[in-house]
């Protein structure tokens, strides 16, 4: 079974922290994606990566950058949290298929106070 | 713009009946993908169904099938014979191929289905 997994499942920073958020997957994917999850607006794309050292950001990428070293892990950087960044974060990968789904994470709440 | 459109924030159905989950999308690609997947109050993500820009027959999985209708850019949910599990959020998303060979998938901002007994 493919396994994606998020190193936290909660999360407690105070603003102006940096904050890493890591995501390993286990299927050699090509392609990993961070979303943030809020009430009312679903999933937002902020960044994600096609390959090892690649990235594109997303439609919400502000506050954020990430990181790919290694193709199995993407991290999520916020260089200074806000409260604003409070949120459900999630991170998913597949493979460069068309027809492929993703696979998620289980998911990081992450609170900034 | 929103690239996809989930126009109902909530539904409610009763058991047994069936339930359509609207969506839209808007893109000038050819070639795309569109998935819709369920969230629980588990907040796991659950895949229900895909379908391809250029499957010419609507996809089905069980008692899920996705009526899709390319020329007006709208791929339906129709959920047949609900089941009190059913009750949770349902998200509509696209895949977007981009050129240098990456894609991303976006998501609509969800509906939350209600099956009551």
């Amino acid at each position: 079974d493919v396994k994606v997994t998020q190193s936290s499942r909660y999360l407690v920073k105070r603003t102006g922290e940096k904050v890493f958020l890591e995501c390993v997957q286990d299927m050699d994917h090509e392609n990993m994606f961070w979303y943030r999850q809020d009430p009312g607006l679903g999933l937002r794309l902020i960044y994600f990566s096609y390959d090892v050292k690649m990235k594109e950001k997303g439609d919400i990428p502000e506050g954020y950058s990430v990181s790919r070293e290694k193709k199995e892990r993407f991290s999520l950087i916020l260089e200074s949290a806000s409260t604003n960044q409070t949120s459900m974060y999630l991170c998913a990968s597949d493979s460069r298929q068309g027809n492929e789904k993703l696979f998620f994470g289980s998911g990081t709440q992450l609170s900034v106070l | 713009a929103q690239k996809i459109t989930q126009t109902q924030p909530g539904m409610f159905v009763q058991e047994k009946e069936a339930v359509t989950l609207d969506c839209t999308y808007d893109t000038s690609d050819q070639s795309y993908g569109l998935f819709w997947y369920k969230q629980p109050s588990s907040g796991e993500m659950i895949f229900l169904i895909y379908q391809g820009s250029y499957d010419e027959q609507n996809a089905t999985e069980g008692r899920y099938s996705l009526n899709f209708q390319k020329a007006r850019k709208s791929a339906n949910l129709v959920i047949s014979a609900s089941q009190l599990g059913d009750s949770a959020m349902y998200f509509c998303a696209m895949r977007e191929f981009l050129r240098g060979g990456s894609e991303k998938l976006v998501f609509g901002k969800g509906t939350k289905l209600t099956v009551n007994p």
